[in-house]
């Protein structure tokens, strides 16, 4: 089993709907949580950083954390065009080394 | 957030040869980088942990004679693939960490065809 799940999609969505990205981890030691957007052929680019549990919220963006059930979430709310990318979710419980999940790819349609 | 330059973006070369990947931080210094590699469709597969002026930590099954790393100063960290054959045909990126939090920042890439 894999330390981070996610459900690689793709995942495809009208422009304006509201989008819900969503991973599971297995290590109880995690403690930081971040969610990374990558456009075909760059590199991730940090999106939201959440420690311990508890929601975020970045102007469209909103993400979530719950530990008791091991389950983090990003939400877009009204999705452009240009929010289409693969969607990484990461973990880590201190230290440098990151744990990713494999990506959701999602693409949002005119 | 914090920059961090990689280079060059794409490159191919002849199998054989070696190759040499720059990452930069360009606005904070990086005692500790990270490359990674990912296939397409794949998430980022850990490579190795480079640690200025020390050695890098190599990830299981990552060949240290192969991907060698070099990080010499707090700004810059290299990968030479050595004798690269097509298997090694990837993308490579590399990330570095800003103070002591756990905040990781990308390179743009290094897109790696072996012919």
């Amino acid at each position: 089993q894999k330390e981070v799940e996610q459900d690689p999609g793709p995942l495809s969505v009208p422009e304006g709907a509201i989008v819900s990205l969503n991973c599971t981890y297995s290590n109880s030691a995690f403690q930081y949580f971040m969610w990374y957007r990558q456009y075909s052929r760059k590199g991730p680019e940090l999106l939201m950083y959440t420690y311990s549990s508890g929601n975020k919220e970045d102007g469209r963006f909103t993400a979530q954390v719950d530990k008791s059930s091991k389950y983090i979430s990003l939400f877009i709310r009204d999705s452009q065009p240009s929010d289409s990318a693969t969607y990484l979710c990461a973990a880590t419980g201190g230290g440098n080394k990151l744990t990713f999940g494999t990506g959701t790819q999602l693409k949002v349609e005119l | 957030g914090a920059v961090v330059s990689q280079h060059p973006s794409r490159v191919i070369c002849k199998s054989g040869t070696s190759v040499k990947i720059e990452c930069r931080s360009l606005d904070f210094q990086a005692t500790t980088m990270f490359w990674y590699r990912q296939f397409p469709k794949q998430s980022l597969m850990l490579m190795a942990t480079s640690n200025e002026g020390s050695k890098a930590t190599y990830e299981q099954g990552v060949e240290k004679d192969k991907f060698l790393i070099n990080h010499a100063s707090l700004t810059l960290s290299t990968l030479t693939v050595t004798s690269a054959h097509p298997e090694d045909s990837s993308f490579y990126i590399c990330s570095a960490i800003t103070g002591g939090n756990e905040k990781l920042f990308f390179g743009s890439g290094t897109q790696l065809s072996v012919l």
